[in-house]
């Protein structure tokens, strides 16, 4: 069965410094890749997708992710973090494969925490 | 454009009684899904309906649980006799169809079991 795994369950760091977000996956095809953020008590607010194409993906609110696939990752990027990016990051793939299923299974979260 | 709604925001049931909980998916989208989130833990998915048809119902417990997407009218996720396990936010995201990626997520409904 397909899996999502994010390593780091808490993070924090000081605003104006750079983060990455690491997600790995376990598929033996190139699913669809996705990054999803959530803020305290809110719904999830889709960052970026990876479909195809392109290994580099940017996003709103100044996000990138990169997909490797020798490494099975889709690790998230931001160059300068704001205090405003505090909240839980969601990693999930969708591993449609024209058979039915088209769910997304997502990883346990990152909550991420912004210092001033 | 109104986004995929759901309602309640907030739901509170005492043990054995019966919660139902609303989605309307997005204009143009015919295709939903819902996902429950446990306390400090990722979304796990539940169901895959399109209209008037469960599609992938894998993730749903076997018992009390049901869902319905009618022709007309929201997708219903319906808990029979709730026990306070079941206590969690429970979202629906919808989409244009299988392999889009394109799902919008409600803001969700918190289920409290008292």
């Amino acid at each position: 069965a397909q899996s999502v795994t994010q390593p780091d369950i808490h993070i924090t760091v000081s605003e104006g410094a750079s983060l990455e977000l690491r997600c790995n996956y376990s598929y033996g095809a190139t699913p669809y890749l996705f990054w999803y953020v959530q803020s305290p008590g809110q719904g999830l607010q889709l960052l970026l997708k990876y479909f195809s194409g392109d290994t580099l993906v940017q996003g709103i609110k100044g996000f990138e992710a990169e997909f490797k696939r020798s490494q099975s990752s889709f690790n998230l990027r931001k160059p300068s973090v704001q205090w405003s990016d505090t909240a839980e990051y969601f990693c999930a793939v969708n591993m449609y494969s024209g058979g039915g299923a088209d769910g997304l299974t997502f990883g346990k979260g990152t909550h991420l925490i912004i210092q001033p | 454009n109104a986004g995929v709604m759901q309602n309640p925001r907030h739901l509170v049931r005492r043990r054995g009684q019966e919660a139902r909980l609303r989605c309307s998916p997005m204009k143009g989208h015919s295709h939903v899904y819902w996902y429950r989130q446990l306390p400090e833990e990722g979304l796990k998915f539940m169901v895959y309906l399109q209209k008037e048809n469960i599609i992938d119902e894998s993730g749903m417990p076997k018992e009390r649980f049901s869902a319905e997407f009618p022709k007309e009218g929201p997708s219903i996720l319906r808990i029979q006799q709730v026990v306070r396990g079941d206590s969690a936010a429970y979202f629906c995201a919808s989409s244009t169809g299988q392999g889009s990626g394109g799902y919008t997520f409600g803001s969700g409904t918190r289920l409290t079991v008292v």
